[in-house]
């Protein structure tokens, strides 16, 4: 009840193009979504993130789409460039009075073609 | 601001030897987690401290794993003794205390390779 699961595994989208990863939960009491960037030897950094009261945040090239009837969200990285390459996590955490515990989806390593 | 810091960066070991990783989390961040990264793998969450005191190590192996963060700042999570299967990223990362919507700040990781 606790997992995240991410789709696809890797990715491979042409420059300019649209790149979208999706990620499904099963537990209702999730209510915080961040996605993650992770480059090669780096540690993972906050891209995005969404609360389940919203639908859809948009910050630059990067937007997410949440369903919270359907438990899914999806990012949403709009005229891909190379220097997006790199390995994506969706996680779900609990809210105020919780700890803050991220639970990563498995990750989805994208490869932007120039 | 400096971020978390790591180290070391890079560890090959014997398995059955110990090992040690040392993390420094931004300054007046209150909360500290650290997570194992296996290849191909979501980080998963070993130990949570809040200041120095364990919130939660429900998925830390207490027979060879052991973490502890003396002053509530700087941490350190050892393995001993080590197996084949604890090759992996171990990541730290601090907020500056628990609640919604905190950005989880992760350090570059330590690399641990055993053979």
């Amino acid at each position: 009840q606790q997992q995240v699961k991410q789709s696809p595994q890797s990715l491979i989208v042409q420059k300019g193009g649209i790149s979208i990863i999706n990620c499904a939960y099963e537990n209702t009491a999730f209510d915080y979504f961040p996605w993650y960037q992770q480059f090669p030897g780096k540690g993972p950094a906050l891209l995005i993130a969404i609360r389940p009261d919203v639908s859809e945040k948009k910050e630059g090239r990067f937007t997410i789409s949440f369903n919270k009837s359907a438990k899914q969200f999806s990012l949403h990285i709009m005229d891909s460039q190379p220097g997006d390459s790199a390995t994506y996590f969706c996680a779900a955490s609990f809210g105020s009075g919780n700890t803050g515990k991220l639970i990563f989806g498995q990750g989805t390593t994208l490869q932007v073609k120039p | 601001e400096a971020g978390v810091a790591q180290s070391p960066r890079y560890k090959i070991i014997e398995k059955r030897q110990s090992v040690a990783f040392w993390c420094n989390p931004i300054s007046g961040h209150a909360t500290l987690y650290w997570y194992q990264q296996i290849l191909g793998q979501g980080p998963k969450l070993l130990i949570q401290f809040q200041n120095n005191g364990v919130v939660d190590d429900s998925q830390l192996p207490k027979d060879r794993f052991s973490a502890e963060r003396l002053k509530g700042v700087d941490s350190t999570l050892k393995i001993q003794p080590a197996k084949l299967e604890d090759s992996a990223v171990y990541l730290c990362a601090s907020i500056l205390a628990p609640g919604r919507g905190e950005t989880q700040y992760f350090g570059p990781g330590t690399r641990l390779l055993v053979l």
